[in-house]
């Protein structure tokens, strides 16, 4: 099955570290997404790409980079982890615009990240 | 901007009784609507989705319709089951050919519980 895969899964880290969460599909997909996810306040975006060289900031792109390294893979960085970063990351993706009208997301896992 | 309002949670209700979860949306134009949910450790997915006004978006027992005049989507499903347990999200993505185009804008979630 076309997929979405993240990893890590779960990362306990701590402030000031650097961190990498990795984001690959299967499915083709010319868009990705990254979210975060808090309790209470649903997804908000973080980073988004409609192609390999075509990176946009969401809502919250503060203390956070990315890199699409090719179209199946979109990476997201945390260049000094600092707690309030702790929370739920997931990656998604979408067709391009020729190829889908409402813009349905396929969501990864998610990766639980802590940062203490 | 857009912005998705959902009903206050969490909501806990016994096997067999009618859900209702409410979903309200401000955005420009006509918007496509969906309801994502998210089961316990799972990533997001797909339930329903109305592309125009009047559309009713149905699965696995959900019904939902796209209401205008109201600006509304609110999830209803007549005879709710243990394994329906999870977190639904209302979300909005922009008319086609605005700046918003292509971003999914989510409500913040509620949490539902089904007891036996």
């Amino acid at each position: 099955d076309a997929d979405v895969t993240q990893t890590p899964r779960n990362r306990i880290t701590k402030t000031g570290k650097r961190i990498m969460l990795e984001c690959s599909q299967t499915k083709g997909h010319d868009r990705m997404y990254w979210y975060r996810q808090d309790p209470g306040l649903g997804l908000r975006l973080i980073y988004y790409s409609f192609d390999v060289k075509d990176i946009n900031k969401g809502e919250i792109s503060d203390g956070y980079s990315v890199s699409r390294q090719a179209q199946a893979k979109f990476s997201l960085s945390l260049e000094s982890a600092i707690p309030n970063q702790t929370a739920l990351y997931f990656c998604a993706t979408s067709v391009g615009l020729a190829g889908g009208s409402y813009n349905e997301q396929f969501f990864g896992p998610g990766t639980r990240l802590t940062v203490l | 901007g857009n912005s998705v309002t959902q009903m206050e949670g969490p909501v806990t209700l016994s096997e067999e009784a009618f859900l209702t979860i409410n979903c309200t949306y401000t955005a420009t134009g006509y918007p496509s609507l969906f309801w994502y949910v998210q089961y316990p450790g799972e990533g997001l997915q797909l339930l329903l989705k109305a592309t125009k006004a009047d559309d009713k978006g149905s699965n696995k027992g959900f019904e939902a319709t796209y209401r205008k005049e109201t600006t509304s989507f609110h999830l209803e499903k007549g005879s709710v089951q243990v394994s329906d347990s999870a977190v639904y999200f209302c979300a909005l993505s922009a008319q086609a050919g605005g700046t918003s185009y292509g971003k999914l804008t989510f409500g913040q979630g509620t949490i539902l519980t089904v007891h036996p």
